[in-house]
Parts: C-alpha cells; sequence; structure tokens
C-alpha cells in the first residue's frame, strides 16, 4: 500500500488545455514537495508546501495543499509541449522521520 | 556549487560483481539522502544521513547495500554482489537541516545488471 496515491497515473492533452493532478494519503505531512522528473534524469523540485490550505502559483502552475496536509493538488493551466514529463509528490510524514515519501507519480503528456 | 552531482551517469556489471555510486551534495547541506527508482515508480527511500550519521535505513537497503559519508560531504553507495533485480536508477539528494522539506536530486545513476 503507497502511502501517497496519485491520480491520474496518466494524462495526454492537447496544448492549450488545463489539468489537475492529484496527490492524496490518509496521513498527515508537514510538508509536501511536487517534482517533476523527465526520463533519464533525477527529478526537479518545482514546490514546497507546509500549511494547510496553502496555496503557490509558478507562472502557469498552481499547486495547493489540503487543509489537514493530508492532500495536494497541482493544476497546470494552458499546458505547453514543455510541461510533458513525470509529476510526483512526496511529503515528510509529521511526526516520523525526515525521509521524503513519493508517491508513484503521474505522467503527462501534452500534445502539439 | 551547480548542484548535487552523482557519478557515474551509467553503469553496465556483471551479476555478482560489486559497485559503487558517488555523490556530492550542494556544498552547504547537511542531510543527504539515497533513493532507488525502478521504471514506472517513484523513488524508494533506501538511507539517509545527517552529516557523517547514517540516521535511518529502510528495509529496503539489504546486507548488500552499504552507504557511507565518512567526513560529512560526498557518500558513497555500494552493492556487494549484485543481483539483476538490483537494476534501477539511484538517486542522492541533499538538503539543509534547517530548511529539511525542500530536498534537491541528482541526475541519477542507472545500474543495470547483465
Amino acid at each position: 500500500t503507497q502511502l501517497l496515491e496519485q491520480s491520474p497515473q496518466f494524462l495526454s492533452i492537447q496544448e492549450g488545455e488545463n489539468l489537475t493532478v492529484y496527490c492524496n494519503s490518509s496521513s498527515v505531512f508537514s510538508s509536501l514537495q511536487w517534482y517533476r522528473q523527465e526520463p533519464g534524469e533525477g527529478p526537479v523540485l518545482l514546490v514546497t508546501v507546509v500549511t494547510g490550505g496553502e496555496v503557490k502559483k509558478l507562472k502557469r502552475l498552481t499547486f495547493q495543499f489540503g487543509d489537514a496536509r493530508k492532500d495536494s493538488s497541482l493544476h497546470i493551466t494552458a499546458a505547453q509541449p514543455g510541461d510533458t514529463g513525470l509529476y510526483l509528490c512526496a511529503g515528510v510524514l509529521e511526526n516520523y522521520g525526515q525521509n521524503f515519501v513519493f508517491g508513484p507519480g503521474t505522467r503527462l503528456s501534452v500534445l502539439p | 556549487d551547480t548542484g548535487v552531482s552523482q557519478n557515474p551517469r551509467h553503469k553496465i556489471t556483471k551479476r555478482g560483481q560489486n559497485v559503487t555510486f558517488r555523490c556530492d551534495p550542494i556544498s552547504e547541506h547537511n542531510r543527504l539522502y539515497w533513493y532507488r527508482q525502478t521504471l514506472g515508480q517513484g523513488p524508494e527511500f533506501l538511507t539517509y544521513f545527517q552529516n557523517e550519521a547514517q540516521l535511518e535505513k529502510s528495509r529496503l537497503l539489504s546486507d548488500r547495500f552499504s552507504a557511507e559519508r565518512p567526513k560529512g560531504s560526498f557518500s558513497t553507495l555500494e552493492i556487494q554482489r549484485t543481483e539483476q533485480g538490483d537494476s534501477a536508477m539511484y538517486l542522492c539528494a541533499s538538503s539543509l537541516v534547517t530548511t529539511g522539506s525542500e530536498a534537491f536530486f541528482g541526475q541519477g545513476t542507472r545500474l543495470t545488471v547483465v
């Protein structure tokens, strides 16, 4: 059983469309991160959220941390082919160690 | 300092051989993590160090795996008697204790055991 679930697993959309991917858990996290990974490369940190209800924006990307700090979402507006990649959420469990637990990822493909 | 550096980028080895990977973290970062990632999966935690102390090890880290960070700077991950199931991407990340919620990853070492 994964501590962090991500949905959808795969997403293929046309350039210009909007999309939302989700990261869910039954556990509480002291912080949650979103990473983007391209084939053969390491994950690249996009954002960290630490406060329940927090919303952060990074250009066309909007990240939200759930009020109870158990879930998060990533919304992309007007997707571009350069957004193609594997989106991973990761978190540090509250009151349990300092390692980052990862979800299985959402593989996004944006077609021109 | 341009980020976390891992060497080699790729390693092909025969089953039964030993391999060692190196990770150089961002210079002021005192935490260093090792993860393993197989195709289609998210990274799985192996172990982490704070300075030179290895503070946590996953059950995934069998007796054939050993990690060191002797001077609290670079780290090595050794796999003895490699098996085909060890084939994966091995990722290293580093962070600061004071901002522990932000970990930065290297480009990884892709291990193929034949």
